[in-house]
């Protein structure tokens, strides 16, 4: 099956500068992949996605990459907020089943005013 | 609409006992499926269902059961909850959970202590 990989487990950043998290795939039939932000005691959301016949995605100050040949995403925030603080978790799922995801370990981002 | 809601919010439950977690969605979505979440790990799947009357194990399925008699609902039952399934339980929905233009929605969860 799918595994997926996300580093760093933790993240600090002054406000204002940037936040980079990476995953890795294993499973080639992938072509989905959704980023999910969750505050403390609140349910996943999803924030940005990335298909497979697209390399990169912007969404104001989020933006996703996409490396299917190293199977390798990455989101990265710019311009950060306190209120991006929150866990980020990375996800992928083959085109069959977009709902039967597989999630990273998440990472933990804290933006200090 | 509600969207997807879970009931009931916190559980504690003895090891050993049974109970069933509820989730209802109202956007008329085919797909559910049912998530936990331990600490400083991400979503497992357990159990989802591509519609009425039809469900399949996920990752970590042992110790559940689900069924989907109708559309709206898809209940998780534990049939004998064991400390190792004390966790964050997390519904979600997405209309066929067959197209990559499609957005999960995720219920606000439940908490399940078993001690």
């Amino acid at each position: 099956g799918e595994n997926v990989e996300q580093h760093p487990s933790t993240l600090s950043v002054q406000e204002g500068d940037s936040a980079v998290i990476k995953c890795t795939y294993s499973d080639s039939a992938s072509n989905y992949f959704p980023w999910y932000k969750q505050e403390l005691g609140k349910r996943p959301q999803l924030i940005i996605d990335i298909r497979s016949n697209v390399g990169e995605k912007k969404d104001q100050r989020i933006a996703v990459t996409l490396n299917k040949t190293a199977k390798h995403f990455s989101l990265h925030i710019t311009e950060t907020q306190p209120e991006d603080s929150a866990v980020y978790f990375c996800a992928a799922s083959a085109f069959t089943n977009a709902g039967k995801s597989t999630f990273g370990d998440g990472t933990t981002l804290t933006v200090k005013p | 609409n509600a969207g997807v809601t879970q009931t009931p919010k916190f559980q504690v439950l003895k090891t050993g006992q049974s109970m069933t977690l509820q989730c209802a969605q109202d956007m008329n979505h085919e797909y559910m499926s049912w998530y936990r979440q331990d600490p400083g790990m991400g979503l497992r799947l357990i159990h989802y269902s591509v519609g009425a009357g039809i469900t399949d194990q996920g990752e970590v399925p042992n110790g559940y059961n689900v069924s989907r008699s109708t559309t709206e609902d898809f209940p998780l039952r534990l049939l004998s909850a064991a400390p190792s399934q004390t966790s964050v339980y997390f519904c979600a929905s997405s209309p066929t959970g067959q197209s990559l233009q499609e957005t999960q929605y995720f219920g606000p969860g439940t908490r399940l202590l078993v001690l």
